[in-house]
């Protein structure tokens, strides 16, 4: 289930299960949407990402869900595993416009055994 | 390809000294750099975007006298903390764009300032 830390919410999913991390974004000009994931004490790392003329994209075990009227975005991870613990952020960007990353808020996903 | 590195990966520095963090992309020419700054259990803070060759773009609340970017050629920026004191302590992480493909951005793998 889902509980919210000191700052980042904490998303825990039994090995195997499929995990859903949901990301409300801010700007409804944006147009262009990347998931990453973060490990402690390292860069982020690109997953996945989608431009607002789509609404869902698959990749390797990976989908992400873009919904523009309410400003969602999810990701699913399909058959988690214990690698895939870390924390996870959804930026935007406004290609036409502040063209910069802007990130979200971010939520821990711990996979157990 | 598209690898950023930084250096140093991490830094102890005594409060009121400056250090220097650098960014550089490695196999590709970035027009543009970005600079965040990520404290414990949060989120990644857009401190700054360089371009090269001319001055950065700081965000709102964000000092540009005491963090002094430069960004002289296409491969290099550097990050400067200037008087550094124990609340500059943090998670620095800069991230480098292709010049031709602006929605692809790589990140470095981030340098873990301490001020004591």
């Amino acid at each position: 289930g889902e509980s919210v830390g000191l700052h980042l919410p904490t998303l825990s999913v039994q090995e195997g299960d499929n995990s859903i991390i949901n990301c409300a974004y801010s700007n409804s000009a944006s147009d262009y949407f990347i998931w990453y994931k973060q490990e402690s004490g390292k860069g982020p790392q690109f997953i996945i990402d989608i431009r607002s003329n789509m609404d869902k994209r698959q990749g390797q075990r990976v989908t992400v869900l873009l919904n523009k009227t309410v400003k969602h975005l999810s990701l699913q991870i399909a058959a988690t595993q214990p690698g895939d613990s870390a924390v996870y952020f959804c930026a935007e960007n406004f290609s036409g416009g502040y063209n910069k990353l802007i990130f979200g808020a971010g939520t821990r996903l711990a996979v157990h055994p | 390809g598209a690898v950023v590195s930084q250096h140093p990966s991490w830094v102890i520095c005594k409060s009121g000294t400056s250090v220097k963090i650098e960014c550089r992309s490695l196999d590709f020419q970035a027009t543009t750099m970005f600079w965040y700054r990520q404290f414990p259990k949060q989120s990644l803070m857009l401190m700054a975007t360089s371009n090269e060759g001319s001055k950065a773009t700081y965000e709102q609340g964000v000092e540009k006298d005491k963090f002094l970017i430069n960004h002289a050629s296409l491969t290099l920026s550097t990050l400067t903390v200037t008087s550094a004191h124990p609340e500059d302590s943090s998670f620095y992480i800069c991230s480098a764009r292709l010049a031709k493909k602006p929605n692809e951005q790589y990140f470095g793998p981030g340098t873990r300032l301490t001020v004591t």
